[in-house]
């Protein structure tokens, strides 16, 4: 088992341009969410899916979109990138039991200049 | 939104100390896990915690619930340099369905 992949490992963006962060998992979870980590903030919860189809809004969600088309795959997009989008990114996925407990990837850094 | 606090934010121990970290909310917590993250890695699990009371044991590594289901501990005995890293708690409560809150993290340097 890979566990849970991420893609690139490392991006630099111009102000206005657009990408997608990819996010794989092997396990068969049902859950998956991405976090942004920023210096004394913890993780925090962007966007996350309970199942194929269906996604749902986190904590902070604004300027990024997400779509959840197979159990496996979970991209982020960035439609139009700002500077206050440089951050680390991780994707986790968790099996929707009574644990709901999450395994992470390994990350991906984001600078937007 | 709910914040989860941690302290300390830093530590500096000796090689072979003991340390202790806390992590507190303003919220009752259903779930408490803990996770350590290395430099340009991802945070990995280390504990999970599912009842009031609950103390569990990983190696070296051990956690607890509190009993107020307000706050969880973690300590870590005999440290190594291994064990050097930051350290978060995450959360789940009632309303927050599936979805965790994180802390800041507690930041671990050990000194050979």
């Amino acid at each position: 088992n890979a566990g849970v992949t991420q893609t690139p490992k490392f991006q630099v963006l111009k102000t206005g341009q657009s990408m997608t962060l990819q996010c794989a998992q092997d396990m068969n979870h049902e859950y998956m969410s991405w976090y942004r980590q920023d210096p004394g903030m913890g993780l925090r919860l962007i966007h996350y899916s309970v199942g194929a189809g269906i996604t749902d809004q986190g904590e902070v969600p604004n300027g990024y979109n997400v779509s959840r088309s197979t159990t496996e795959d979970f991209p982020l997009r960035l439609l139009s990138a700002a500077p206050s989008q440089t951050s680390v990114y991780f994707c986790a996925s968790s099996y929707r039991d009574r644990t709901y407990e999450q395994y992470f990837g390994p990350g991906t850094r984001l600078t937007v200049t | 939104g709910q914040q989860l606090n941690q302290s300390p934010q830093s530590m500096f121990i000796q090689e072979g100390e003991d340390v202790s970290m806390n992590c507190t909310s303003s919220s009752i917590f259903n779930t408490w896990l803990w996770y350590k993250q290395e430099p340009g890695e991802g945070p990995v699990l280390l504990i999970a915690l599912y009842k009031a009371g609950e103390l569990t044991s990983n190696g070296r590594l051990t956690a607890q619930f509190g009993i107020t289901r307000k706050d969880s501990f973690l300590n870590i005995s005999a440290s190594i340099p291994s064990d050097v890293g930051i350290y978060f708690c995450a959360g789940r409560g009632y309303n927050y369905g599936q979805n965790f809150v994180f802390g800041p993290g507690t930041r671990l340097s050990v000194l050979p």
